[in-house]
């Protein structure tokens, strides 16, 4: 079974651009979650979706958006970059329709805003 | 807001001796997780805990959850080099979210 997939792995834009990640997860999950990881914050939530609706969203600012399509891949776009938007963004998938709700992490998009 | 306290932060181990993590968490919970992140990598699913009094264990680690303490500790027996990674606690809080500890940095020396 292929794991949890995100495009792209690196990526590197300036301050005022805008970027759009992607995830791919396994097959068979609905649940989609995004998180941010910074060496100062730890790992932070971002949102979650399940069947392209939005069930909980994190403590972030407006510039921050995701969406979910009917086959489950997900998107997230963060607008106006901000030096401090330099991160890990790790996309988590899940069956969510178990006890264990076991969450498993694709292998992160790197961003860089200089 | 669920609060989940990692200690210790880093934790230099010394190969064949035996340590523990320990996992605190604010609000009552369903579900705990430990992760282990190798520098550079994404997470790698290690335990899932359920319910009080849970253990489970995999090679040289045990987890353990007391849900009446809200507590979670991570045990490692007779650490080994490639033990060395960086180990996380998340707690589900029923709200489609997992709120994760700050992480220990485990270094194994010989």
């Amino acid at each position: 079974k292929a794991g949890v997939t995100q495009t792209p792995r690196y990526l590197i834009k300036t301050r005022g651009q805008q970027v759009t990640l992607s995830c791919s997860p396994i097959s068979g999950h609905r649940s989609v979650s995004w998180y941010q990881q910074t060496p100062g914050q730890g790992l932070q939530f971002l949102f979650e979706y399940f069947s392209e609706t939005q069930r909980n969203k994190g403590n972030f600012p407006g510039r921050f958006s995701g969406r979910q399509f009917s086959n489950s891949r997900s998107e997230m776009n963060v607008s106006t970059l901000e030096l401090g938007d330099s991160a890990l963004y790790l996309c988590a998938s899940s069956y969510d329709q178990d006890i264990y709700n076991e969450q498993f992490f694709g292998p992160g998009t790197r961003l860089t805003v200089l | 807001e669920l609060k989940v306290e990692q200690n210790p932060l880093f934790l230099s181990m010394q190969e064949g001796k035996n340590y523990t993590i320990y996992c605190n968490y604010s609000t009552t919970s369903d579900r705990l997780y430990w992760y282990r992140q190798d520098p550079g990598k994404s997470l790698e699913s290690l335990f899932v805990l359920l319910s009080n009094g849970a253990v489970k264990q995999e090679g040289r680690l045990m987890a353990s959850l007391d849900t009446k303490a809200r507590l979670s500790t991570l045990h490692i027996t007779a650490a080994v080099h490639d033990l060395s990674a960086t180990y996380f606690c998340a707690v589900d809080g029923n709200d489609y979210k997992l709120s994760f500890g700050a992480g220990t940095t485990v270094t194994v020396r010989a």
